[in-house]
């Protein structure tokens, strides 16, 4: 069984600090790699994607990929309280045509 | 302009009843899929459709049917709801059948089965 885990949280972060979400996936033979952001009520929305180990950035987040070790991690600089939501990490796995999704961790960001 | 858009957004029925829901893309992707989300809020993949074909059917009651008339919009159709097919129902489509590329969300149907 193909699976995502993620910790549910909630963890919570002072505004302005880095928040760090980390998600390990059970296959090496997955091949995508997907952070959502899901507001209460909301859809998930896509905030970054990453295929390749090591680290990519775009503003003020980072997702980090090694494969080798099968984690996946989301790096949120200088925290928002509009950061506070639930983050889903998705995978998707050779062979397969779905994403799939961790129970999300969520995050609070205290003003 | 919507990207990928649902109908209804809020859906309210009696158990025993049947009801649909539709979804439209208008990003030129040629799959989609219907994901459910549960009162605990994990996303789960129902069905999927690659230009109208189904190519993902897990295991879910034949009560779910699925429906592509055309590669930009994908229905489904809910026969003899029960209590616990309350939940929000998700579409999304993505470029290409590997799961390569992003999948973007519709707004979400939220079913209330009483």
């Amino acid at each position: 069984q193909k699976e995502v885990e993620q910790n549910s949280g909630p963890l919570s972060v002072p505004e302005g600090a880095i928040a760090s979400l980390n998600c390990t996936y059970s296959d090496r033979g997955s091949q995508s790699f997907f952070w959502y952001r899901q507001y209460s009520g909301k859809s998930p929305e896509l905030i970054m994607s990453i295929y390749s180990n090591g680290d990519k950035e775009d503003g003020r987040f980072t997702a980090q990929l090694n494969k080798a070790s099968q984690y996946v991690s989301l790096l949120i600089r200088d925290s928002q309280p509009s950061d506070s939501a639930t983050y889903l990490c998705a995978v998707t796995f050779s062979g397969t045509y779905k994403y799939i999704f961790g129970t999300g961790t969520r995050l609070k960001v205290l003003a | 302009d919507t990207a990928v858009s649902q109908t209804p957004k809020y859906l309210v029925t009696q158990m025993g009843n049947d009801k649909s829901i539709k979804c439209e893309q208008n990003l030129g992707h040629d799959t989609m899929y219907w994901y459910k989300q549960d009162s605990k809020k994990f996303l789960k993949i129902m069905f999927s459709y690659n230009n109208k074909e189904l190519i993902i059917n897990e295991t879910v009651p034949n009560r779910f049917s699925p429906k592509s008339p055309d590669k930009a919009h994908l229905n489904l159709h809910i026969n003899s709801l029960e209590l616990g097919d309350s939940a929000v129902y998700f579409c999304a489509s993505s470029q290409g059948t590997g799961g390569i590329t992003e999948a973007f969300f519709g707004q979400g149907t939220r079913l209330t089965v009483v």
